[in-house]
């Protein structure tokens, strides 16, 4: 039982480059979410979905694009990299009320 | 919008000091958490707390829910080396017609053990 994974664990794209971070949950959560963490910052919600087949924005989605593929996996894509994109993700699931369960994180970095 | 304010930003103690730590917000919540970070990796759910005046313990890490809903309080006894990390405080609150609840969390106090 793995929890939730992400991948990769580091990343550097340059500036304009695509990518995708991958997330996946053994722990059959119905919702998932995207955080990015800056320093001094805390976690702020890029994007969630409360369930299969439904995604929606949270407090900082420009920029970025999900999909939640099934009810394992979600996903978060970067179309066109920029410096302002450079901080750590993280992926999480959610366990009844309001408990969430995070994944090791992403590090990414975009020269 | 919501906003947590989390205190202190960072401590420096000796190893076994007991710590306090807290969370307040002008917004009311439905459910408090603290999660611990430590370098490299994700926040791990320390403590959930559900009801107005919950106290509720985890080990030698005691939290609970402020009264007037508006604030919690995370407390460390005997502090020892492997407690040093980043903790997050993060409120629920029900948006979109109660439906979903989404985290809005604390800047995190940074805590340094001196062994």
């Amino acid at each position: 039982n793995a929890g939730v994974t992400q991948t990769p664990k580091f990343q550097v794209l340059k500036t304009g480059q695509s990518m995708t971070l991958q997330c996946a949950q053994d722990m059959n959560h119905n919702s998932m979410y995207w955080y990015r963490q800056d320093p001094g910052m805390g976690l702020r919600l890029i994007y969630y979905s409360a369930s299969e087949g439904t995604t929606d924005k949270g407090e900082v989605p420009n920029g970025y694009n999900v999909s939640r593929l099934n009810k394992r996996e979600f996903s978060l894509r970067l179309e066109s990299a920029a410096p302002s994109q450079t901080s750590v993700y993280f992926c999480a699931g959610r366990r009844g009320v309001g408990e969430q369960f995070f994944g090791p994180g992403t590090r990414l970095t975009v020269l | 919008g919501q906003q947590l304010n989390q205190s202190p930003q960072s401590m420096f103690i000796q190893e076994g000091e007991d710590v306090s730590m807290n969370c307040t917000s002008s917004s009311i919540f439905n459910t408090w958490l603290w999660y611990k970070q430590e370098p490299g990796e994700g926040p791990v759910l320390l403590i959930a707390l559900y009801k107005a005046g919950e106290l509720t313990s985890n080990g030698r890490l005691t939290a609970q829910f402020g009264i007037t809903r508006k604030d919690s309080f995370l407390n460390i006894s005997a502090s020892i080396p492997s407690d040093v990390g980043i903790y997050f405080c993060a409120g629920l609150t029900i948006a979109y017609g109660g439906s979903q609840g989404n985290l809005i969390f604390g800047k995190g106090t940074k805590l340094s053990v001196k062994p």
